[in-house]
């Protein structure tokens, strides 16, 4: 069993519709939470980072952590086109820790 | 001006070749990294060095070999390159407890 799972997609919604994108960890030590946005052909952004359980909000972006059920999430309200992507969770064990555990990304077409 | 800037940006060559790739970060991060990002998207790190000093080596063939000259600095050198290297290389840096900041990656294609 992988350490993160995320289902790889592709998820496909119509502009303005809410996405709900998820991932699940089987190690209970994970304490940090990061969402990040890929595009096409470039790196990795961050988006989202989270320590405690509970919801995060930034602009349309919400991050959700529910550490009892091991479980994050990241909606995305009124999409855009430009949300178009793949979107990578990752964890870290601890501050202090440098190994971060990606799961293996969602792609998500928003249709206009 | 760039964080994380890794060149090349592409890179074709033949099975058997010695290739290098290198990376520089401008954040003043103590931490950087490579991570492998194959067709389905996958992220997979390889290797870690905090303040020059290599931290984390995974089950990576010893034909790979990172070096830091110094901490704003991380090279990647391959030896006897194999079709199955064919990836995405990204470079990372990052501070303790931090996230990390990526380049734009150099894609490796191995013929």
């Amino acid at each position: 069993q992988k350490e993160v799972e995320q289902d790889p997609g592709p998820l496909s919604v119509p502009e303005g519709a809410i996405v709900s994108l998820n991932c699940t960890y089987s190690n209970s030590a994970f304490q940090y939470f990061m969402w990040y946005r890929q595009y096409s052909r470039k790196g990795p952004e961050l988006l989202m980072y989270t320590y405690s359980s509970g919801n995060k909000e930034d602009g349309r972006f919400t991050a959700q952590v529910d550490k009892s059920s091991k479980y994050i999430s990241l909606f995305i309200r009124d999409s855009q086109p430009s949300d178009s992507a793949t979107y990578l969770c990752a964890m870290i064990i601890n501050s202090g820790a440098s190994k971060i555990i990606f799961g293996s990304g969602t792609r998500l077409s928003i249709r206009p | 001006d760039t964080a994380v800037s890794q060149t090349p940006k592409y890179l074709v060559t033949q099975m058997g070749n010695d290739k290098s790739i290198k990376c520089e970060q401008n954040l003043g991060h103590d931490t950087m990294y490579w991570y492998k990002q194959d067709s389905k998207k996958f992220l997979k790190i390889m290797f870690s060095y905090n303040n020059k000093e290599l931290i984390i080596n995974e089950t990576v063939p010893n034909r790979f070999s990172p070096k830091s000259p110094d901490k704003a600095h991380l090279n990647l050198h391959i030896n006897s390159l194999e079709l199955g290297d064919s990836a995405v290389y990204f470079c990372a840096s990052g501070q303790a407890g931090s996230p990390l900041h990526f380049g734009n990656g150099t894609r490796l294609t191995v013929t």
